[in-house]
């Protein structure tokens, strides 16, 4: 069975600029969360949407959006690109609601100029 | 609220030799602890979890961990590191809502020959 897939892989963009990050989470999985990984540091909780509906949200800006979709696919959203946004961003896929534990897909490695 | 410190920032170890990687934690509810590794330009791993039960918690790769309430702390064990297990090792914490991982800063493990 297929993981977790995320895309794209990698990608460039500029300061002020918007990106649309992808996620696929495993079959049968209803729960995706987003996590932001900083080099040289550990993933920071962003978002996790059960079932459609945003169930959890960590503290980042509201230039940061999510949204699950029917098929139970994910995407990330974020605005107004600041250097700082420059990370790994890994998404994570699970069985239920709550209780973990998540499988995590490779990442999308984002550079902002 | 929940946080994690893992002790060390790089561990190096011979080929053969025992692997021990700390990691303390604070959560204001019964904490599910995890460890998870992270191979270069990939996502994570779970190596092995504790919810309830049993402390002494075996993963794959022959990585174990306990949990010791007592001392806050769910330490990672390897009897014998081989070249492969060289990797980012992250400890993380599951608290109220059993919905986020919180991560610690992560451990850098190297094997020398």
């Amino acid at each position: 069975d297929a993981g977790v897939t995320q895309s794209p892989t990698h990608l460039i963009k500029t300061r002020g600029q918007h990106v649309t990050l992808r996620c696929s989470p495993i079959s049968g999985h209803k729960s995706v969360s987003w996590y932001q990984q900083v080099l040289g540091q550990g993933p920071q909780f962003i978002f996790q949407y059960y079932e459609k509906e945003e169930r959890g949200r960590g503290n980042f800006p509201d230039r940061f959006s999510a949204r699950q979709f029917p098929n139970y696919s994910s995407e990330l959203n974020v605005n107004a690109l600041l250097l700082g946004d420059s990370a790994l961003y890994l998404c994570a896929s699970s069985l239920a609601d709550t209780g973990v534990p998540l499988h995590f897909g490779n990442g999308t490695r984002l550079t902002v100029t | 609220a929940q946080s994690v410190t893992q002790l060390g920032s790089h561990v190096s170890v011979s080929e053969g030799a025992l692997v021990l990687l700390r990691c303390n934690y604070s959560s204001s509810v019964p904490p599910y602890l995890f460890w998870y590794v992270q191979y270069p330009n990939q996502g994570l791993q779970l190596l092995l979890k504790y919810t309830t039960g049993a402390t002494l918690v075996k993963g794959i790769n022959g990585f174990e961990a306990e949990f010791k309430k007592s001392e806050t702390s769910f330490h990672l064990t390897k009897p014998s590191a081989h070249m492969s297990d060289a990797a980012e090792y992250f400890c993380a914490v599951s608290g109220t809502g059993r919905r986020a991982l919180t991560f610690g800063s992560g451990t850098r493990l190297q094997v020398q020959p």
